[in-house]
């Protein structure tokens, strides 16, 4: 059963709009999460995380959102510029859980 | 360059063949993951390392064998492989296993099996 749910497959956004990438989860327990970016043929790279004591975090264009009553995470990346043009993972960690959990992923492209 | 390397970048081998994929970190962290990603797919965990133990082996086929020799190695060692194990296969390390620290990747070895 996947605990981390990221329901749209791709999103397509023209340059210079916001994106904004969902996640969903199932476990309460679960108290810091993190997205990850991933550029073709190669590993994903850590872009943002924030802990469950928090309900945003932002970094430059980035920003993470965390609604803990709706199991819910978002990334939010303003302007969006084609190089941000990848698959974003969001991942999840706590409680009994000995590992992170990655989501399915999202394939966001930019359109110049 | 993240920290971990994995060698090689690219290989192609015959169901017959056997051949190893290669990780390396000097992060100076503890627990290390073999990953799969098949296209289109998400990312499947194979293999878990905690302080050179296996502690995690999710269901995969004997013809996979990974061997931690040491904190900073990781190898993958394949036989007998099938055209579906076709894969970009990414190895990763982490300071804690509970991933509060976050995962770093390596670039990943993209295998391509005829």
């Amino acid at each position: 059963d996947q605990q981390v749910k990221q329901n749209s497959p791709s999103l397509s956004v023209q340059e210079g709009r916001i994106s904004i990438l969902n996640c969903d989860y199932t476990n309460s327990m679960f108290d810091y999460f993190l997205w990850y970016k991933k550029y073709p043929a190669e590993g994903p790279t850590f872009l943002i995380s924030i802990s469950s004591i928090k309900d945003k975090n932002e970094d430059g264009r980035f920003t993470v959102f965390l609604n803990k009553s709706a199991k819910h995470l978002s990334l939010h990346i303003v302007p969006s510029q084609p190089g941000d043009s990848a698959v974003y993972f969001c991942a999840t960690t706590g409680g009994a859980t000995n590992k992170l959990i990655f989501g399915t992923g999202t394939l966001l492209a930019v359109q110049p | 360059e993240t920290g971990v390397t994995q060698t090689p970048r690219h290989l192609v081998m015959g169901m017959t063949n056997k051949k190893s994929l290669k990780c390396e970190q000097h992060l100076g962290h503890n627990a290390m993951y073999w990953y799969k990603q098949s296209a289109k797919k998400p990312l499947e965990l194979m293999f878990v390392y905690s302080l050179e133990e296996r502690v995690e082996n999710n269901s995969v086929p004997s013809r996979f064998s990974p061997e931690c020799p040491n904190s900073s190695h990781l190898f993958l060692h394949l036989h007998t492989l099938q055209p579906e194990d076709s894969a970009l296969y990414l190895c990763a390390s982490s300071q804690d296993q509970r991933g509060y620290y976050g995962y770093t990747f390596g670039s990943g070895t993209r295998l391509t099996v005829v």
